[in-house]
């Protein structure tokens, strides 16, 4: 099965500031990578998914935007961070239409 | 898009009762999952369903893609067993070739002792 690898685990950080959440995958080739986020409550939302290297489709407009820069590698970035960015970010895989896994997430504050 | 529900919203057992926790979803999919977010905030895969039944251990699942849902069973729970429940689904957006993992709300369960 494939390994999701999210660092940092936990993250925060002051508003206006920027952001980058990298996630690397293992065990599979050419993913299909998404970024969720997860408010307070208990909704995962959708933010970002990627078929392949430098194609990226946007879920909501948001402050955030993600890139793709190599097969098994998904970032997640902003320029200047919003309170209302704070979350928790998980980013997943799955290889065409099958089984997707997770990796173990990243806890944003911004203060 | 696609819909998926969750429910009970909530629920509360005590350790040793069964449960069973239902996933309707709005339109055809070519797979359906089921995970369990620990304490810590990790997804842990239960079950890759889009259809018939599954079993590991005091947890099974069934989906019946026909009629768009699926059941979740956690038989003797634990407290363990805690935390939230969510199913999944993976459909084709647009007819494109790739899938778009949407999630419903989850279902938070507690054990009790």
């Amino acid at each position: 099965s494939q390994t999701i690898h999210q660092w940092p685990a936990t993250l925060v950080q002051p508003v206006g500031s920027p952001l980058s959440l990298e996630c690397t995958v293992e065990g599979t080739s050419n993913p299909n990578l998404y970024w969720y986020r997860q408010a307070a409550g208990r909704g995962l939302q959708l933010l970002f998914y990627s078929v392949g290297i430098g194609q990226i489709s946007s879920e909501v407009p948001q402050n955030l935007s993600a890139s793709r820069p190599q097969d098994r590698q998904f970032i997640l970035s902003s320029k200047k961070l919003l309170l209302s960015d704070s979350g928790f970010y998980l980013c997943a895989s799955s290889r065409l239409n099958t089984e997707a896994f997770f990796g173990q997430g990243t806890r944003l504050t911004v203060v | 898009g696609i819909q998926v529900e969750q429910s009970p919203p909530d629920l509360i057992l005590q350790e040793g009762a069964n449960s069973t926790l239902r996933c309707n979803f709005s339109d055809s999919v070519n797979n359906l999952q089921w995970f369990h977010q620990n304490p810590w905030g990790q997804l842990i895969n239960l079950f890759y369903i889009p259809s018939g039944t599954k079993q590991n251990g005091r947890l099974s699942a069934t989906t019946v893609a026909t009629e768009r849902y699926s059941l979740l069973y956690i038989s003797s729970s634990q407290t363990t067993d805690s935390g939230v429940y969510f199913c999944a689904v993976l459909y084709n957006a647009g007819g494109t070739s790739y899938g778009k993992l949407t999630f419903g709300q989850g279902t938070i369960l507690t054990v009790h002792p």
